[in-house]
């Protein structure tokens, strides 16, 4: 079976500080792994992913994640957040087979002026 | 391209009502899911299709919940009896293919069971 633990419920921040949104996995087998951002009354949005190769994997809004296999972690950084960062954030794990995700419970980045 | 369309986008109903929530997916995926979102979770899987084919189903309760996906396109997902506690965001999502599982989520429907 899998897991998903984000270890922060909420995260405030200033804008232009950076930011680690921290996410743990648990699983028997090789993992997928994705997380989605969720603005208020919208749905999910994919935000980047790591599938295979290059541990370190890139949005095209200046989020990085990086897979550590070793600590079972896929945290979520930004060096620099944006006033419309500010959103609930989700940390997901898959089976190499694809299938369901398992969710984290969510960490709600709130940026202030 | 269109995203992954639901409706109603929000359901008021009292206990005991039936209701239903409708999905389009994105044009040529193959792959449906329904999720439920409770209150300051993540959303957990209800039912996955392929194609017409319901491949994983074991989280559904199958007492109240039914869903289907005639034709492999369009799909409801229904509720009879309403419960309290199915209070939540149902969410719709869709993808190509569940290898490479990039999944594609519509806004959801909000339902309140009062």
């Amino acid at each position: 079976a899998q897991s998903v633990t984000q270890l922060d419920s909420q995260v405030p921040v200033f804008e232009e500080a950076p930011v680690e949104l921290r996410c743990n996995y648990s699983s028997s087998v090789s993992v997928y792994l994705f997380w989605y951002v969720q603005y208020p009354n919208q749905g999910l949005q994919l935000l980047l992913k790591y599938l295979s190769g290059s541990t370190l994997v890139e949005s095209i809004n200046g989020f990085e994640a990086e897979f550590n296999k070793s600590q079972t972690s896929f945290h979520l950084r930004k060096p620099s957040v944006h006033i419309s960062d500010t959103a609930e954030y989700f940390c997901a794990v898959s089976g190499p087979q694809g299938g369901k995700l398992i969710f984290g419970q969510g960490t709600e980045l709130s940026v202030k002026p | 391209e269109a995203g992954v369309v639901q409706s109603p986008r929000y359901k008021i109903i009292e206990k005991k009502q039936p209701v239903a929530f409708w999905c389009n997916p994105i044009s040529g995926h193959n792959t449906l899911y329904w999720y439920r979102q409770n209150l300051g979770q993540g959303p957990e899987l209800l039912i996955r299709y392929e194609n017409e084919e319901a491949v994983d189903d074991s989280q559904l309760p199958k007492d109240r919940f039914s869903a289907e996906r005639l034709k492999g396109v369009d799909s409801t997902l229904k509720i009879q009896p309403a419960e309290l506690g199915d209070s939540a965001v149902y969410l719709c999502a869709s993808s190509y293919a569940s290898e490479n599982n990039e999944q594609f989520f519509g806004p959801g429907t909000r339902l309140t069971v009062l």
